[in-house]
Parts: C-alpha cells; structure tokens; sequence
C-alpha cells in the first residue's frame, strides 16, 4: 500500500499571488496525474506527469515530476480566483489500475 | 451526451432505508470507478471494475455497501440500511484503460446522498 500525502490540506491566498502544492510518497510511481476539483463538479485532468524529472507547463501552471519518481509539485504563478478548487494527485504504480487520489489541496484565490 | 452520467442528482433518505446509485460510463470505456468524497475532503476509493474481470472492492467500507456493472456498461452502487455516516458525494468515473494505465479518468457530477 503507496502512503500518499499531499500538502498543504488547505491554502488561502490573494489573487496574484504564486503558490506550490506538493504531492509525496514513499513509493516509486510509474506516472502521476493531477486534477482539479471545482465546487459541486467532479474531478478534471490537468496533466500526466511519466518521466522522472519532466516538467509540464498549462499557461501558469507547472507541473513537475521527481527525479526519483516519488513526488510531484504544482506551481501556480500569479494565481487567478478561476484556479479556486481541491487539486489531487493520482499515481499510478507498476501494473496498478486502481486509481487512488492523495487527500488534496484545498485552493482559496481571494480577489 | 457524451459524458459520465450520474443519477440521482440528490438523494434524501430516511436511516435504515436502502439506496441505489446509478452512472451511465461513456461508451466503450472498459474501466469504472465508484468514490466516495465526505464534505471538504479527497476521494476516497469504493470500488474498481474493468472489462470482465473479478472487481476489485477493497475500498468497500462495509458490508453494507456493494456495486455491479451489466454488459460492461452502466454500473449501480447499492447502500444497504444507510446510516447517517454514509452522508456524502458518491462520485463515478470512467477511463479507457490500456496496459500503459495512463489514462484519463473522466468523472460525472456525483451524486449527494443525504441520510437523515
């Protein structure tokens, strides 16, 4: 069983601000997958992260994979009121199909 | 339409009255998820059914709970005698699972069960 963690659990900051969330565990990860979960809507892929050290980037979201494939962060820059949501991990192990989501990131952007 | 479907929308329900959760997958789609999310917090996972395999319901929380999927299409979640602890969004998705398991999962709008 993969112990996932993701931190902060809640974050609260002015629009325009930049923030980092992270996704961490004690497992190697074949891939690893972030969504966003906007209020009353289910959870919607942003990105696939395969290689370790590979960075992504969605506008201004940066996506970046461990170089030993055990964690992941996401960087918002000048963070927008429309990035408010809970953003969750899901990795993916070596012959694994359950797909099991980290306890996300609660994202408050005040304007 | 072409998304993941989820009916009911809402579910009231008396303690001790038994519920059924449907979701509709998108077509062809040969995995399906169904989740379980308390107000403010993650996923957490309830069961996981692909093609014609035996599922796998190891996030079951009780025996209370069980889910099956016909013709390899639309998938049920039936609580048994609700407690007012299964309260919760209970979220369906669905993804077109290939050997490299990189695949999208696509969820519908969950379903909120309120157990009064």
């Amino acid at each position: 069983t993969q112990l996932l963690e993701q931190s902060p659990q809640f974050l609260s900051i002015q629009e325009g601000e930049n923030l980092t969330v992270y996704c961490n565990s004690s497992s190697v990860f074949s891939s690893l997958q972030w969504y966003r979960q906007e209020p009353g809507e289910g959870p919607v892929l942003l990105v696939t992260v395969v290689t370790g050290g590979e960075v992504k980037k969605l506008k201004r979201l940066t996506f970046q994979f461990g170089d030993a494939r055990k964690d992941s962060s996401l960087h918002i820059t000048a963070a927008q009121p429309g990035d408010t949501g809970l953003y969750l991990c899901a990795p993916s192990g070596a012959g694994s199909y359950q797909l099991t989501f980290g306890k996300g990131t609660k994202l408050s952007v005040i304007p | 339409g072409a998304g993941v479907s989820q009916s009911p929308s809402n579910k009231v329900t008396e303690k001790g009255k038994d519920v059924e959760l449907r979701c509709d997958p998108i077509s062809g789609h040969t995995a399906l998820y169904w989740y379980r999310q308390s107000l403010g917090q993650g996923l957490e996972f309830l069961i996981y059914f692909q093609g014609n395999s035996a599922p796998d319901k190891s996030g079951l929380p009780s025996d209370r709970f069980s889910a099956e999927r016909t013709g390899g299409s639309v998938s049920t979640l039936t609580i048994q005698r609700t407690q007012q602890e299964d309260s919760a969004v209970y979220l369906c998705a669905s993804s077109l699972r290939d050997t490299s398991a990189n695949t999208e999962a696509f969820f519908g709008q969950g379903t909120r069960l309120t157990v009064v």
